[in-house]
């Protein structure tokens, strides 16, 4: 079964320094997407960034960036110059596809505090 | 465009009593997605449509969850003879259609269930 995994429940990082949040996954398929999901208190889940496996290429959005190891299944979300507004549990999810139907598959979560 | 829509946005019920809650998606997406997330938890995959079709439903749902999307617009959770291990936040998702990439799923802001 797909699974996900997230190691940190909880990180602090100084506001302006860079922090990384871990990820690993478990999939027997060679094809797939995975993302990285905030939700800050308010609860709406906003999607971060995005991956597809068949890229080498990590995936960076502004001063948000993935360290993508396929073969160690190893997808880990780094966030440069670290600002207040990023403290939120950060979600990684697999996207799960079988037959006709597809989900993400979330992991439990990393609380990140920014500290000013 | 104004995301995806959920209403309520909390409920508070008697256990036994049925409750509905509803999801309107971003207009052009055809895929529709409803999870359940507990405190401290990421989110786990309740079912999946596909326009009106519901492809999968997760062994987590009992019979006393039912859901629907007629005409693969909005779509209604129902949760019959409500127990208090049903509080929790119900998050609707959407997504587009799959060309040349998937371009991740956008989240409703919840609606958070309170079973006395």
């Amino acid at each position: 079964a797909q699974t996900v995994t997230q190691s940190q429940p909880e990180m602090s990082v100084q506001e302006a320094e860079t922090v990384t949040l871990s990820c690993t996954y478990d999939t027997s398929e060679s094809d797939y997407y995975l993302f990285w999901y905030k939700q800050p208190p308010s609860r709406q889940m906003i999607l971060v960034i995005r991956q597809e496996a068949y890229k080498q290429q990590n995936a960076t959005e502004n001063r948000f960036s993935v360290n993508f190891q396929k073969a160690a299944k190893s997808f880990s979300l780094k966030i440069s110059d670290s600002q207040l507004g990023d403290a939120a549990m950060y979600f990684c999810a697999y996207r799960f596809t079988q037959g006709g139907s597809e989900k993400l598959v979330f992991g439990k979560g990393t609380k990140l505090t920014v500290n000013p | 465009d104004t995301g995806v829509s959920q209403n309520p946005r909390h409920k508070i019920t008697k256990r036994g009593q049925n409750v509905t809650f509803r999801c309107d998606p971003i207009s052009e997406h055809n895929r529709l997605y409803w999870y359940r997330q507990t405190l401290g938890q990421g989110p786990e995959f309740l079912t999946y449509f596909q326009n009106e079709a519901q492809l999968e439903k997760s062994r987590l749902l009992s019979d006393r969850f039912s859901a629907e999307r007629p005409k693969g617009s909005f779509s209604t959770l129902e949760i019959q003879r409500t127990e208090q291990g049903d509080s929790a936040m119900y998050l609707c998702a959407s997504s587009p259609p799959v060309s040349g990439g998937h371009y991740g799923y956008t989240f409703g802001s919840g609606t958070r269930l309170t079973v006395v």
